[in-house]
């Protein structure tokens, strides 16, 4: 079955300091990968993408992640991270049919940032 | 533009009672998803919605879970009655184009479903 495992549930850096989030998927085809952030009463916001071509991406906000097809992996990263970036963030997969496509999230990594 | 919108923001019922959850996604867009998220676990997919029909409705728990989209606007999504388990934040997204793996969803803020 296709899943997404985000093994850091939270994770805190200090402003400033570079930030990496771990993805890894289990699916048996070409994966569409996505990174979500969710700030606190909001709703789910796309940071990035990747479907094919270059393997790593930039996203918004000055975030980028990195396709890994041999270790199934699309961590996000970002090299300077500010206060504002204290959210929630998943990790997700979007499966494809004819009619449609679902999206299949992680559990999702906590960020805090500290002074 | 108007983002998604769900309504309300925030319920709290007693177990038994019924619950109806509404979502207005953003206007012209043909698909419409409700997700779920349980007490810090992933956001897990209930339905998707090609402007009124059902297209996927793998994901809903049981048959407590009613959605609905009237006219391909507005969706609902009814329990009755609600058990313990149904707690947690239901997400609406929708998103412009029918088919295809690479479209982005817009979200709404969710709704916050406590049941005591």
């Amino acid at each position: 079955a296709q899943s997404v495992t985000q093994p850091d549930i939270h994770i805190t850096v200090s402003e400033g300091a570079s930030l990496e989030l771990r993805c890894n998927y289990s699916y048996g085809a070409t994966p569409y990968l996505f990174w979500y952030v969710q700030s606190p009463g909001q709703g789910l916001q796309l940071l990035l993408k990747y479907f094919s071509g270059d393997t790593l991406v930039q996203g918004i906000k000055g975030f980028e992640a990195e396709f890994k097809r041999s270790q199934s992996s699309f961590n996000l990263r970002k090299p300077s991270v500010h206060w504002s970036d204290a959210a929630e963030y998943f990790c997700a997969v979007g499966l494809g049919n004819t009619g449609g496509f679902k999206t299949i999230f992680g559990a999702g990594t906590r960020l805090f940032v500290k002074a | 533009e108007a983002g998604v919108t769900q309504f309300p923001s925030h319920s709290v019922i007693e177990k038994g009672q019924t619950v109806t959850l509404r979502c207005d996604p953003i206007s012209g867009h043909d698909n419409l998803y409700w997700y779920r998220r349980v007490m810090g676990k992933e956001i897990k997919f209930l339905l998707h919605f090609v402007k009124e029909s059902k297209q996927d409705e793998s994901g809903m728990p049981n048959n407590r879970f009613l959605a609905e989209r009237t006219g391909g606007t507005y969706s609902t999504l009814k329990v009755q009655p609600a058990e313990l388990e149904d707690s947690g934040v239901y997400f609406c997204a929708s998103s412009p184009r029918q088919g295809g793996t690479n479209e982005k969803l817009f979200f709404g803020s969710g709704t916050q479903l406590s049941v005591l």
